[in-house]
């Protein structure tokens, strides 16, 4: 079974640009997480959507949004980007939500902003 | 609100040495515990996890033990290779489910 695929792997962009990440789960997944990984915050929680729906979001500002697919693909979107959005950008998938369910990553999309 | 702490690193080792990571957590509730690993330029591997108290995860040689007294999951490995060398993270899941709380994260360096 496939794992978790993240498009693009990397990207470079200026600041006051935007930028739209993308994210295929496992194939029978249905719930999608999102995390930025910063050398010095470390692991962030963004956003997590099941069924098309938002559950659950992170503490970022309003310029970070996503959303979920019917096929429960994801994307994320950041507007106005800034130099601190600089970062690995990791997806994560699970077959339903649940504190016990286990979330398979695939391998983030590092965005470099200049 | 819910929070976990991981020793700090770099913990280098050598060859066949014996590994321990701690872990401690702040959480409402029983959640559920994770560790996963980060080799460079790659995502997040599941190590192993813990769903409830005394539960005991393993994989790979690697194990952690779900201590509700003491609010741990220490992770460890009775005789480490170069190969496990990479970072290691400590996760709890919170109740609602879907969200991750990670610790700082140890990078671990094996030596030959």
């Amino acid at each position: 079974k496939a794992g978790v695929t993240q498009t693009p792997r990397y990207l470079i962009k200026t600041r006051g640009q935007q930028v739209t990440l993308s994210c295929s789960p496992i194939s029978g997944h249905r719930s999608v997480s999102w995390y930025q990984q910063t050398p010095g915050q470390g692991l962030q929680f963004l956003f997590e959507y099941f069924s098309e729906t938002q559950r659950n979001k992170g503490n970022f500002p309003g310029r970070f949004s996503g959303r979920q697919f019917s096929n429960s693909r994801s994307e994320m979107n950041v507007s106005t980007l800034e130099l601190g959005d600089s970062a690995l950008y990791l997806c994560a998938s699970s077959s339903q939500p649940g504190p016990q369910e286990t979330q398979y990553f695939g391998p983030g999309t590092r965005l470099l902003v200049l | 609100g819910d929070s976990v702490t991981q020793m700090e690193g770099p913990v280098t080792l050598s060859e066949e040495a014996f590994l321990t990571i701690n872990c401690t957590y702040t959480a409402t509730g029983y959640p559920s515990l994770f560790w996963y690993v980060q080799y460079p330029g790659e995502g997040l591997q599941l190590l192993l996890k813990a769903t409830k108290a005394d539960d005991k995860g393993s994989n790979k040689g690697f194990e952690a033990t779900y201590r509700k007294e003491t609010t741990s999951f220490h992770l460890e490995k009775g005789s480490v290779q170069v190969s496990d060398s990479a970072v290691y993270f400590c996760a709890l899941s919170d109740l609602q489910g879907g969200k991750l709380i990670f610790g700082q994260g140890t990078e671990l360096s094996v030596k030959p």
